[in-house]
């Protein structure tokens, strides 16, 4: 079955450290997208991947990085840089700029907790 | 940025009412979704609308593109148990297919 998965389900670190969230999709969607989910704010966007090799900032990418260095894959990092890190982090695809208007594929998130 | 008004916030019903939830923003969008999301687990699509005026159904749901291009709504019919979950309108269609998400509907249902 095709889809995306998101790995591993819960992480916990302590503060200070960097943390790397897997997410991988067997869709062949060109497109990636990183979200971070807080309770009542709905979902925001931290980083978002066209094409492999490129990637650009969302809407709060500071403190996170990201690469983009296979089609499948789009792995997310939260730097000690990021103030306040505890979230569900939620990895969704699409396909490429031509279908522009498709919605997103979803993972089932990362619940990342930091003390 | 771009905002959506997502209301209402939480919403108690019994089983077999019916549910309406809307979307507002002050900015046109091309397309309006409707994921639900339930505990733990990442959203998934309900309803995907693309043309101003459009009215879709999946089973007992139903959602609506505004005219305006600046609103949507969702309604359930004959509620049941299993419809308990996050609900969440995006809209998106302009660069790059990034999606402006609502603040989301909890929904509790009660047999």
């Amino acid at each position: 079955d095709g889809g995306i998965t998101q790995s591993p389900k819960y992480l916990f670190r302590k503060e200070g450290q960097n943390v790397t969230l897997s997410c991988e999709q067997n869709l062949n969607h060109d497109a990636m997208y990183w979200y971070r989910q807080d309770p009542g704010q709905g979902l925001r966007l931290i980083y978002y991947s066209q094409i492999v090799n490129d990637f650009q900032k969302g809407d709060i990418a500071e403190g996170y990085s990201v690469s983009r260095e296979k089609k499948e894959s789009f792995p997310l990092t939260v730097t000690s840089a990021q103030k306040n890190p505890t979230a569900f982090y939620l990895c969704a695809s699409r396909p490429g700029q031509g279908s522009y208007n498709s919605p997103l594929h979803f993972g089932n998130g990362t619940r990342l907790t930091v003390t | 940025g771009q905002q959506l008004n997502q209301s209402p916030q939480s919403m108690f019903i019994q089983e077999g009412e019916d549910v309406s939830m809307n979307c507002t923003s002050s900015s046109i969008f091309n397309t309006w979704l409707w994921y639900k999301q339930d505990p733990g687990e990442g959203p998934v699509l309900l309803i995907a609308l693309y043309k101003a005026g459009e009215l879709t159904s999946n089973g007992r749901l139903t959602a609506q593109f505004g005219i305006t291009r600046k609103d949507s709504f969702l309604n359930i019919s004959a509620s049941i148990p299993s419809d308990v979950g996050i609900y969440f309108c995006a809209a998106g269609g302009t660069s790059y297919g990034k999606l402006t998400f609502g603040q989301g509907t909890i929904l509790t249902v009660h047999p």
